[in-house]
């Protein structure tokens, strides 16, 4: 299976700030890679496919980046109601694989 | 408007059975691949299983850690998807997620979830 590696694993940020998160694949998965938030108690929101790709009705600020092996998601001007934990996915492969996932945290 | 309703979770003994429903609503349910993927306590996501859609013959997948004991299934007449689980353990205590799959093909993630429903595996 290809393992996803997030990095951080809590990431502590203040309203206004500029977030980014890493993702790295143990193998390439060209651009089949995903990142979802998720919030205490709920399902998983879709945010980026394809790496870089806006989910429709995702704010902006939220953007993917990478290629091959290397991934990131970055969050311009974090709001309130981004504090919550991210996780990305690869969908290249069986079996499908998330990151281990990023609290992000209120400073 | 697109929805996905689990029922069906519970406490169930270690080494029993149990079936997860899942209801979709406001699309062609045959036209998608449909997913299960669960979430233990405090835990990460795990993805548990695949069926792909018709034009793909409702083919399926399974993680290693759930192949040989759950099974998923659909009745495309009602827009059911199904996870029968048997020979529960301790570790299949989890959130069980029924998810869409964007698009009509398996290179897209999952753009719709249900609420998710626990099960919970203790004696």
């Amino acid at each position: 299976d290809i393992q996803m590696t997030q990095s951080p694993s809590t990431l502590s940020a203040s309203v206004g700030d500029r977030v980014t998160i890493t993702c790295r694949a143990s193998q390439s998965i060209n651009n089949y890679l995903a990142w979802y938030q998720q919030k205490p108690g709920k399902a998983p929101k879709l945010l980026i496919y394809q790496a870089s790709s806006l989910q429709s009705g995702v704010p902006s600020r939220f953007s993917g980046s990478g290629s091959g092996t290397g991934f990131t998601l970055t969050i311009s001007n974090l709001q309130p109601d981004d504090f919550a934990t991210y996780y990305c996915q690869q969908y290249n492969s069986y079996s499908l694989t998330f990151g281990g996932g990023t609290k992000v945290e209120i400073k | 408007e697109v929805q996905l309703v689990e029922s069906g979770g519970g406490l169930v003994q270690p080494g029993g059975s149990l079936r997860l429903s899942c209801e979709a609503s406001g699309f062609t349910c045959s036209d998608h691949y449909m997913d299960w993927v669960r979430q233990a306590p405090g835990k990460g996501l795990e993805w548990v299983a695949r069926s792909r859609n018709k034009a793909n013959s409702y083919t399926t997948e399974y993680a290693a850690s759930v192949k040989g004991r759950f099974t998923i299934s659909r009745d495309n007449s009602k827009n059911f998807l199904y996870l029968q689980m048997n020979s529960l353990t301790t570790e299949d205590t989890a959130v069980y997620y029924c998810a869409r799959v964007r698009d009509s093909d398996g290179w897209f993630p999952f753009d719709y979830w249900g609420q998710g429903t626990l099960v919970t595996v203790s004696s």
